[in-house]
Order: structure tokens, then C-alpha cells, then sequence
């Protein structure tokens, strides 16, 4: 499966769009760019996924690079309660539902 | 809905004794998967269970395992607890397995090995 390297930790002010970065460069043609962020004490949290297209829904907007090597979830507005460990996720489609995760990156929003 | 229950939610044990952690999906859900989550590990796939079957595994010993009932709730059993097994054991459930859906976690059952 490929890798993930993302920055350990990102600081954000409130109100501001906080863009998490993520380098999948050896990503291949059938894998899936998830993310998902672990609120202190809590299970992870689904937040998108994509394949090639940028994705968005209610929490973020996904894009990923025309060549798929790197992604940035991005956080339009982000408050206090966006504090948390994001993790983004390279998975193949075969893969089922076994997720590698990395380190990911710690964000911490800041009033 | 429901979320995804997990029980016992603390739990302390002795080295060499073996411990049943519970996994309720949430309704409809076929697929339930395990996770430990350590400080020094991070993060880590255990296996996943599909319609009563296992679909894949994680590089753990032997002394982990687990098993899915028809009501799809799961238990994962360590047998012969260590002291490095004390962690945040995480069950998550989804609609199905090998698609892009996405993976709903409970709050996790905390060991102590002690």
C-alpha cells in the first residue's frame, strides 16, 4: 500500500481555513485518498475521501493533484472543535476496510 | 441511529489472563472491523470481519482473535495478556467491505495489563 507523509503538527487561527497537506507520492491507479480525524478520547471520524476528483461535503473539500502524488483537506472555517489528529489514509479498493494509518498531523485551532 | 457500542469500556487485567471485548454495529452494518491504538504504535488494523467471515488480517500474534455472530456483533478475545497489550482497542462498522464506503468507530474498550 502506498505511504502517507503529512506534517506532525499544524496550528490554525479560529475563523480561518486550516489546509491539511498530505504526500501520497506512490499512490497507485486503484487507490482511494481517505481522511479522518480523532477528537481527544474519542474513535476516528470519517471526514472524505476521493479518488482523483476533488471531493466536498459538509466537513471539508478534498483536492488532490492532477498526478494524485499529494492532497489537501481543507477546513473552510475552522473552530475551536476542529482541534484533533487528521489522518490521511491512502486505501486500495480491495483492501476492504483495513486502513493503515500514519502518524497523521495535529491540529491545533487557536482562538 | 445508534452509533457503534463497544463494551467493556475500561478494563483492567493481570498478565497472563485473556480478556472478550464486545462490538455492537450500527444497524445494517455488515462489516466489523478492529483496531489497537497505542501511543508508541499508533494505530493499528487488527482484523475485519464480513457477513460472519474474517476478510482480512493484521500482523498480530496468534493470542488475538475474534469472530463475528449473525446479528453481525463481534467480539475480539486476547488470550494470555502481555503487558505491551494495554491500549485503546477500537471497533469500527460499515454498510460493506472492499468499497469506498466509510468506517463509523465507537469510543473504544481501554485495557490495562497490569
Amino acid at each position: 500500500d502506498a505511504k502517507t507523509t503529512q506534517p506532525p503538527s499544524m496550528d490554525c487561527a479560529e475563523g480561518r481555513a486550516a489546509n491539511l497537506p498530505c504526500n501520497h507520492s506512490t499512490i497507485s491507479g486503484n487507490e482511494y485518498v481517505y481522511w479522518y480525524r480523532q477528537i481527544h478520547s474519542q474513535g476516528p471520524q470519517y471526514i472524505i475521501h476521493g479518488l482523483k476528483n476533488n471531493e466536498t461535503n459538509e466537513m471539508a473539500s478534498l483536492i488532490i493533484t492532477e498526478d494524485r502524488k499529494s492532497s489537501t483537506l481543507i477546513l473552510p472555517h475552522a473552530t475551536l472543535r476542529d482541534t484533533a489528529v487528521y489522518y490521511c489514509i491512502v486505501k486500495p479498493s480491495n483492501a476492504g476496510n483495513m486502513l493503515t494509518f500514519g502518524g497523521g498531523t495535529r491540529l491545533m485551532v487557536k482562538p | 441511529k445508534a452509533g457503534v457500542t463497544q463494551t467493556p469500556r475500561y478494563l483492567i487485567k493481570t498478565r497472563g489472563q485473556q480478556v472478550t471485548l464486545s462490538c455492537s454495529p450500527i444497524s445494517g452494518h455488515r462489516s466489523v472491523s478492529w483496531y489497537q491504538q497505542t501511543p508508541g504504535q499508533g494505530l493499528q488494523f487488527l482484523f475485519e470481519y464480513f457477513s460472519e467471515t474474517q476478510r482480512n488480517k493484521g500482523n498480530f500474534p496468534g493470542r488475538f482473535s475474534g469472530r463475528q455472530f449473525s446479528n453481525s456483533r463481534s467480539e475480539m478475545n486476547v488470550s494470555t495478556l502481555e503487558l505491551g497489550d494495554s491500549a485503546l482497542y477500537l471497533c469500527a462498522s460499515s454498510l460493506t467491505s472492499g468499497t469506498t464506503g466509510e468506517l463509523f468507530f465507537g469510543e473504544g474498550s481501554r485495557l490495562t495489563v497490569l
